[in-house]
């Protein structure tokens, strides 16, 4: 298994405001992905975050709003930009250590924006 | 692209008995089916998992099998316990891309003493 951290574990932003969130993990792993937990809800598929090159946005999440970078097979950030309280939720990393296998989740980073 | 829809939103059953959680998903090319349990205020885990090419999988008190030709699949928990209680969810995913989940809208299961 891969060991995840995520920081900050929790945070509240003024609206107008960006965050980013740091995704880091023990050992290279091919993939990373973002995913949002609105409040009560399930988690939806920002972003793959490709090492090296443009992340890979789904339907319905731009790069202006949500920036990802991955400069190397360990880390990632994802940016919440120009927050408004929509965008309170739970943000959360995913990992694949090996092609084919299963996905581990960091432990999220809870948003509030006010 | 892949659209999954799960039931029920909440179930509730007293402990000892069984609980079954039941998924469909809509791209016949998804290949990997994983389950992940969810507690208050921490990250979804892994549970259980299958891939097309098995019809059913068993660990301990939990079963998923998987019917291809209805797309659907399902998990069962037996004898529950009430640290069963969280919320589960589905999820599906295509060739190539086992981590690249859709999920369900999750199913919230009480277990009572």
């Amino acid at each position: 298994s891969a060991v995840i951290s995520q920081k900050p574990s929790r945070d509240i932003c003024q609206r107008g405001t960006s965050l980013t969130i740091q995704c880091q993990v023990d050992s290279q792993v091919t993939m990373m992905f973002w995913y949002r937990q609105q409040p009560g809800q399930s988690l939806t598929l920002i972003a793959t975050a490709n090492q090296g090159s443009e992340a890979t946005y789904e339907s319905g999440f731009v790069i202006d709003k949500f920036p990802i970078s991955r400069p190397n097979l360990t880390f990632s950030t994802l940016t919440v930009s120009n927050m408004s309280p929509e965008d309170s939720s739970i943000y959360l990393c995913s990992v694949e250590a090996h092609e084919g296998t299963e996905a581990f989740f960091g432990q999220g980073t809870r948003l509030t924006v006010v | 692209g892949e659209n999954v829809e799960q039931h029920p939103s909440t179930l509730s059953v007293q402990e000892g008995d069984s609980a079954v959680i039941k998924c469909t998903y809509s791209d016949s090319a998804s290949n990997y089916f994983p389950w992940y349990k969810q507690e208050l205020g921490k990250r979804p885990q892994l549970i259980i998992d299958i891939r097309s090419n098995v019809g059913e999988k068993k660990d301990q008190r939990i079963a998923v099998t998987l019917n291809k030709t209805a797309k659907h699949f399902s998990l069962h928990i037996t004898e529950t316990q009430p640290e069963d209680s969280a919320v589960y969810f589905c999820a599906a995913s295509i060739p190539g891309t086992a981590s690249k989940l859709t999920f369900g809208t999750g199913t919230r299961l009480q277990v009572t003493l």
